[in-house]
């Protein structure tokens, strides 16, 4: 079986700082990871996703993650946030083709001025 | 990636009818999943569809609730039945393109009130 742990439902920084949003995994296999942001009233985009190879990945709008093996987890960070940047997070989990996406629960991030 | 279109975007219904969504894919597609996200929650996996088999349903969610077709490699449909305003939700369906199956995509969503 496959789960997502995001710990905390929001997350607030000021604009320029540091945005991490955390996200543990449960997998029997070698997962693929994924980061999908969704703002208000609009659907799902992929922010950025792990499959094999390198484990640090680069996504859109400054955004990357590392895949880190032995912690289980592929946390989201940004070097500098953007008012732009305010929207729910979600990390999801994948074990293989044909196989279902899981999504944890979600991660509202508000940037304050 | 691919593109999925997804109807009705929007519909208010009364509590004990039921409303089918539909996705159409603009390409074959294995593996077709739907989706119930409720106001302010996360994506809880329904169901998977696959093409002329029985949907296989995830925990806490039923065949007759939530109906399910596959009738070809690029459509299906899902029946939300005996609404009640728990039904509430917007539902979206989804599938997988490109190497090793990792590009989702999904349809826009049916936002669903029942009344």
């Amino acid at each position: 079986a496959q789960s997502v742990t995001q710990l905390g439902s929001h997350v607030s920084v000021s604009e320029g700082a540091l945005v991490l949003l955390r996200c543990n995994y449960s997998s029997s296999v070698p997962p693929y990871l994924f980061w999908y942001v969704q703002y208000p009233n609009q659907g799902l985009q992929l922010l950025l996703k792990y499959t094999t190879g390198a484990t640090l990945v680069k996504g859109i709008n400054g955004f990357e993650a590392e895949f880190k093996k032995s912690e289980t987890s592929f946390h989201l960070t940004k070097p500098s946030a953007h008012m732009s940047d305010a929207a729910e997070y979600f990390c999801a989990v994948k074990t293989g083709a044909n196989s279902k996406l899981t999504f944890g629960k979600g991660i509202t991030l508000s940037v304050r001025p | 990636s691919a593109v999925i279109s997804q109807k009705p975007s929007r519909d208010i219904c009364q509590r004990g009818t039921s409303l089918t969504i539909q996705c159409q894919v603009d390409s074959q597609v294995t593996m077709m999943f739907w989706y119930r996200q409720q106001p302010g929650q996360s994506l809880t996996l329904i169901a998977t569809a696959n093409q002329g088999s029985e949907a296989t349903y995830e925990s806490g969610f039923v065949i007759d609730k939530f109906p399910i077709s596959r009738p070809n490699l690029t459509f299906s449909t899902l029946t939300v039945s005996n609404m009640s305003p728990e039904d509430s939700s917007i539902y979206l369906c989804s599938s997988f393109s490109g190497l090793l199956d990792t590009e989702a995509f999904f349809g826009q969503g049916t936002r669903l009130t029942v009344v």
